[in-house]
């Protein structure tokens, strides 16, 4: 496609649960960011993968959240054990350099709710 | 401790007039600017960026300021048309280690250009 993919573009589930959320990036794009929108707050980064190198997880905010990329391409961000305040949109986004403006390419993004 | 902040949640301005929408930064280490724009249920789009070594770029209807003495910017859009309600989200960026850049966001002002 030409944009950012993500799925699910809503997820609903019980606390306590785990979830996968997918990301496809933009096609020859290296950079590959996972952000969070929570409800009146601005944008959460929460992890960077650029290549093969090894990921900046600076941003996440404990360890029940992990994320992966896949041959370079697809990334899956996994939260274990959903609490109420993970609550909020997902955005994954892309980009075909490293370094400069840093501008990124958005998808929809994916919004959780845990009940 | 936000990093970067949009003190006005909201702006409401006439068809044909200037908007104006301001930000501020605490962190001396951003070396570029920039400003997003979302509309609902849809991810960010890039609108325009400026370096930290200059003080204006200009792109058409928008143009964004920068004052470094003072860590501030604006986003200047004239005229302002029904179509550039939307939430606007200023950004910082910081190069990270291994390459690529993080963004840090503000909470977002609503703008509402107005018939």
């Amino acid at each position: 496609g030409a944009g950012v993919s993500q799925s699910p573009s809503n997820k609903v589930t019980e606390k306590g649960k785990d979830v996968e959320l997918r990301c496809d990036p933009i096609s020859g794009h290296t950079a590959l960011y996972w952000y969070r929108q929570s409800l009146g707050q601005g944008l959460e980064f929460l992890i960077y993968f650029q290549g093969n190198s090894a990921p900046d997880k600076s941003g996440l905010p404990s360890d029940r959240f992990s994320a992966e990329r896949t041959g370079g391409s697809v990334s899956t961000l996994t939260i274990q054990r959903t609490q109420q305040e993970d609550s909020a949109v997902y955005l994954c986004a892309s980009s075909s350099r490293t370094g400069g403006t840093g501008e990124l390419f958005f998808g929809e993004g994916s919004r959780l709710t845990v009940l | 401790d936000q990093q970067v902040k949009q003190n006005s949640p909201s702006l409401s301005v006439q068809e044909g007039r200037i908007s104006i929408l301001n930000c501020d930064y605490t962190n001396s280490m951003f070396d570029y600017f920039l400003w997003y724009k979302k509309y609902p249920a849809e991810g960010p789009t890039f609108l325009i960026s400026i370096s930290s070594i200059k003080d204006k770029n200009e792109d058409g209807r928008f143009t964004v300021f920068l004052n470094k003495s003072a860590k501030h910017l604006s986003l200047h859009i004239v005229p302002s048309q029904p179509g550039d309600s939307a939430v606007y989200f200023c950004a910082a960026s910081e190069s990270l280690t291994g390459g690529g850049n993080k963004l840090t966001f503000g909470t977002g002002t609503q703008l509402k250009v107005e018939l």
